[in-house]
């Protein structure tokens, strides 16, 4: 049973450009969260979506950033026009069902994205 | 206020000695609580959850204090491979706030 799947593993983007970091959740898990962390600093929540539904982006910049979670297919966590401050690592993580219900997280490797 | 606050440390110990980590939390309504641990540059990984009842697993002891919104993890016997940053999470609605982290090294 593969664990939470993320690719790139390292995104190497200059300033501008757009960033699409993919996120498979574990087998059966249909709640995926985005969290971004910065250097010696928490992971900070971005996107929490089911199967085909944002539930809550609060956590997620108003412009530039947006996700999705397609019916088939990984969940895509796209950045547009890449500025230097949006270097971090992504990590996303997949659970069974919500975390309100006491759900446990399970995070997959981060994407290291490094903006030039 | 942050939500979730952690000593970042960091904590430097002796193999072998006891170390304890503390961690508070500003809203109330948390409804579930957690300690993770983070290696360098890897996923967070679920060490233990953490109930009102306080719970042990090996040489680790969780505690939670809900009328303080106190959160405490002892590590007993400590191992060099017991070094890592130690995450304090709570839960709330649809997402989980993480703390900062407290760095552990422990040396031989």
């Amino acid at each position: 049973n593969a664990g939470v799947m993320q690719n790139p593993r390292h995104l190497v983007r200059r300033r501008g450009q757009e960033a699409r970091l993919r996120c498979s959740p574990m087998k059966g898990h249909s709640h995926v969260y985005w969290y971004r962390q910065l250097p010696e600093e928490g992971l900070k929540f971005m996107v929490y979506l089911q199967k085909e539904n944002i539930i809550d982006e609060s956590g997620m910049p108003k412009e530039r950033f947006s996700a999705e979670f397609p019916k088939e297919g990984p969940s895509i966590l796209r950045i547009q026009q890449v500025v230097r401050g949006d270097s971090a690592a992504y990590f996303c993580a997949s659970s069974p069902g919500q975390i309100k219900t006491g759900e446990k997280l399970f995070f997959g490797s981060g994407t290291q994205l490094s903006v030039l | 206020r942050k939500e979730v606050e952690q000593d970042p440390g960091p904590f430097n110990v002796p193999e072998g000695a006891t170390v304890a980590f503390n961690c508070t939390y500003s809203n109330s309504a948390s409804q579930s609580f957690f300690w993770y641990r983070q290696d360098c540059r890897k996923e967070p990984k679920l060490l233990m959850s953490v109930y009102s009842s306080g719970n042990e697993d090996g040489r680790f002891t969780a505690q939670l204090n809900r009328a303080s919104q106190y959160i405490s993890l002892l590590i007993r016997d400590s191992k060099l491979s017991d070094s890592a940053t130690y995450l304090c999470v709570v839960s709330r609605d649809n997402d989980m706030r993480f703390g900062a982290g407290t760095r552990l090294t422990v040396k031989p």
